[in-house]
C-alpha cells in the first residue's frame, strides 16, 4: 500500500509541450512538496502545501504551476517544457501543521522521470 | 544556495566494516534529517535530529550533531550489501512567520556508499 504515489513513474515528451505530474498521499499529512533532482542528483524544493495553501514557492519559473485540490493530493504542471527541465521530480508529504512541532520527518514518492526529447 | 555538504562524495567498504559520512552546513538550523536513497527510488528517512540534540542512534545507525562546528556525521555499523545506496543530509533552518517551519530542507549532494558482499 504505497504511502505517496506518483504518476507517471516515466515522462518522455517533446520541447514545447505541457505536461502534468499527479501525486498522491494516503498518510492523513497536512503539508505536501515538490522536489527536482537533477543529474547530479542534487535535490532542490519547489514548493509546499500546507492544507490546500501554498506556503513554500521557490524560485521556480511561473511556468511550472502546482495544484491543491485536497490535502491529499498536490499535482504539478509545466507548460513550454524545456530541456533543462529534464530531473526527476519528487512528490513527498509530511505531518507538518501550524501551531504544532515542525521537527517531522518527510516521505518520499518514487519519483517521476522527465525526459524532455 | 546549498546549504549541506557531504564528504566523501563516494565510499566503498566490504560487509562488515563502519561506514562514516559527514555532513556540513552554513546557517543555524532546528534539526538535520538522514534520508538514504536506492537507485531509481524515493528518499526514505533515517533520523531526525534536533538543534538541541548532540547524539541520536537508531539500530545500526549513530548521528551525531556539532551545531558549533556546524558539522554532523552518520555512522552505519556492521554493514551490509543492502546498505548500497545515496545518503543525504538535509537542513531544515526555515522560519516563517508565527515561528513555524513548514519542513523545507534544504539537501547536500549526498555520498555514494558501496557495500561489498
Amino acid at each position: 500500500d504505497t504511502a505517496v504515489s506518483q504518476t507517471p513513474k516515466y515522462l518522455v515528451t517533446q520541447m514545447g509541450n505541457d505536461k502534468s505530474i499527479k501525486c498522491e498521499q494516503n498518510l492523513g499529512h497536512d503539508t505536501m512538496y515538490w522536489y527536482k533532482q537533477d543529474s547530479k542528483k542534487f535535490l532542490k524544493i519547489m514548493f509546499s502545501y500546507n492544507n490546500k495553501e501554498l506556503i513554500i514557492n521557490e524560485t521556480v519559473p511561473n511556468r511550472f504551476s502546482p495544484k491543491s485540490p485536497d490535502k491529499a493530493h498536490l499535482n504539478l504542471h509545466i507548460n513550454s517544457l524545456e530541456l533543462g527541465d529534464s530531473a526527476v521530480y519528487f512528490c513527498a508529504s509530511s505531518p507538518a501543521k501550524i501551531g504544532t512541532g515542525m521537527d517531522q520527518p518527510q516521505h518520499f514518492g518514487d519519483g517521476t522521470r522527465l525526459s524532455i526529447l | 544556495s546549498q546549504q549541506g555538504e557531504e564528504d566523501p562524495q563516494a565510499l566503498s567498504i566490504q560487509e562488515g566494516e563502519n561506514a562514516t559520512m559527514n555532513c556540513s552546513y552554513k546557517t543555524s538550523i532546528n534539526n538535520l534529517q538522514w534520508y538514504r536513497q536506492n537507485s531509481g527510488r524515493g528518499l526514505v528517512h533515517l533520523i531526525l535530529i534536533r538543534s538541541n540534540e548532540r547524539e541520536k542512534h537508531s539500530g545500526r545507525l549513530r548521528v551525531t550533531l556539532d551545531t558549533s562546528k556546524k558539522s554532523s556525521s552518520l555512522l552505519i555499523t556492521a554493514s551490509r550489501a543492502a546498505d548500497t545506496a545515496s545518503y543525504f543530509c538535509a537542513t531544515d533552518a526555515g522560519l516563517l512567520a508565527g515561528g513555524t517551519s513548514y519542513g523545507k530542507l534544504t539537501f547536500g549532494q549526498g555520498t555514494i556508499l558501496t557495500v561489498h558482499p
